[in-house]
């Protein structure tokens, strides 16, 4: 079964470094997705990326998060200067559709296991 | 805004039982999709269920179905034969179908214990 992978499962790195986070979605996926969870609390929508451009972000994605479509099977994150309160794990997702599709099947957003994220 | 609200945070249930984990939503949209993940020990995120707002029956998945019940804004998940490895957090979450985003709001999440 197809699955959404994430790499590296987990990143250490300094306070004011730059991080790349890596997805790889499902191959016939069009909409890509990231979230983040700190430590203890609930998913948070960071970012939607569809046709190689944000379709929506949160207040949380500010300056210093980009997100890229390098090629046709990889989707990153990056974050500029992470600071600390950046550790957290951070989701990739991806779903065939988006909103509004007749079948909602395609309307799902499967995850990737995530990749940890500290910053030290 | 939409809001999604899990009260229980955490739930206890014998092997073998089923058990109902609560989900009320408030929301202003007519139409809407709601969803239930499972995010085990390892920290995966694993879709469970979907329910469409202007779907007429509740969702079934397997040992998952959804009590869906629009009047009162609530979508709860119920697990029935309860195995072990049902011991997870299980996670509420609505996205709008028409107009706003894709994006998904999620619930604070039970905790589901299952026992012997």
């Amino acid at each position: 079964e197809p699955e959404v992978t994430q790499t590296p499962s987990h990143q250490v790195t300094q306070m004011g470094q730059e991080v790349i986070l890596r997805c790889v979605p499902i191959s016939n996926h069009l909409y890509f997705y990231w979230y983040r969870q700190i430590l203890g609390q609930k998913v948070e929508f960071l970012v939607s990326f569809y046709n190689n451009e944000i379709s929506e972000k949160s207040e949380i994605f500010d300056d210093q998060f980009s997100v890229e479509r390098p090629d046709g099977s990889n989707f990153t994150l990056k974050i500029r200067s992470t600071k600390l309160e950046d550790s957290a794990m951070y989701f990739c997702a991806s779903s065939e559709r988006g909103r509004g599709r007749r079948y909602p099947s395609t309307d799902t957003q499967y995850f990737g296991p995530g990749t940890r994220l500290t910053v030290l | 805004a939409q809001k999604i609200t899990q009260t229980q945070p955490g739930m206890f249930v014998q092997e073998k039982e089923a058990v109902t984990l609560d989900c009320t939503y408030d929301t202003s949209d007519q139409s809407y999709g709601l969803f239930w993940y499972k995010q085990p020990s390892s920290g995966e995120m694993i879709f469970l269920i979907y329910q469409g707002s202007y779907d007429e029956q509740n969702a079934t998945e397997g040992r998952y179905s959804l009590n869906f019940q629009k009047a009162r804004k609530s979508a709860n998940l119920v697990i029935s034969a309860s195995q072990l490895g049902d011991s997870a957090m299980y996670f509420c979450a609505m996205r709008p179908r028409r107009g706003g985003g894709n994006k998904l709001t999620f619930g604070t999440g039970t905790q589901l214990k299952v026992e012997l």
